[in-house]
């Protein structure tokens, strides 16, 4: 029973490239999350699923999209990457909404020069 | 709107000494979770507590314990003989559970805890 686990775990995106967050669970929840974690700052939701074939925005979910097509994965993919988005991105993953708690994956570290 | 406070951005005590991490909320929700998470500097995020609103019974783990008090909307978090492995960003959230909501977590900034030898 792994989790939650995130690839890759570090990566250095140039201005305007792509790239896609993996994030895959194996615990059967629901609900799944990508949170983005600034410098000094508390984790900020992007973007949120309650099932497969289901997301919806977050807080902060300008320069990202979203797509669940199975339970398992969550994938999060940046178009065109800004210095703006340099940050640590950690998935997480829930059986069900609010009082269930969350399992975090260990991060992607993102920087975009 | 629901809003997590941290007011102490970075504490720094002796090893063996008591500290206490604040938290203030906001949320209109009668219904609703805290939660205290830890970060060491490896980065990844550790389940501490999970308290749900009605239940403001004060939590006692080893060396943490948990004061919560609807009246001030405040969750502590206090480490009794803190030890150099205390090290850590801790980060207080808040997961609203009223109709619509989606259960994501809504996290303070952190307080920053640095234990010396």
């Amino acid at each position: 029973n792994a989790g939650v686990t995130q690839t890759p775990k570090f990566r250095i995106l140039k201005i305007g490239q792509s790239m896609t967050l993996q994030c895959t669970q194996d615990m059967n929840h629901n609900y799944m999350y990508w949170y983005r974690q600034d410098p000094g700052m508390g984790l900020k939701l992007i973007y949120y699923s309650v099932g497969a074939g289901i997301t919806d925005k977050g807080e902060v979910p300008n320069g990202y999209n979203v797509s669940r097509s199975t339970t398992e994965d969550f994938p999060l993919r940046l178009e065109l990457a800004a210095p703006s988005q340099t940050s640590v991105y950690f998935c997480a993953s829930s059986s069900g909404t609010s009082g269930y708690g969350q399992f975090f994956g260990p991060g992607t570290r993102l920087t975009v020069l | 709107a629901q809003k997590v406070t941290q007011a102490q951005t970075e504490i720094s005590v002796v090893e063996k000494e008591d500290v206490t991490l604040d938290c203030v909320y906001e949320t209109r929700d009668t219904t609703y979770y805290l939660f205290w998470y830890k970060q060491p500097p490896s980065g990844e995020l550790v389940f501490l507590i999970r308290r749900n609103s009605f239940d403001e019974q004060n939590e006692i783990s080893g060396r943490y314990s948990w004061n919560f008090q609807k009246s001030t909307s405040s969750f502590n978090f206090t480490i009794t003989a803190s030890q150099v492995v205390d090290s850590a960003v801790y980060f207080c959230a808040l997961s609203e559970a009223g109709w619509g909501s989606q259960g994501n977590l809504i996290f303070g900034k952190g307080t920053k805890l640095s234990v010396k030898p």
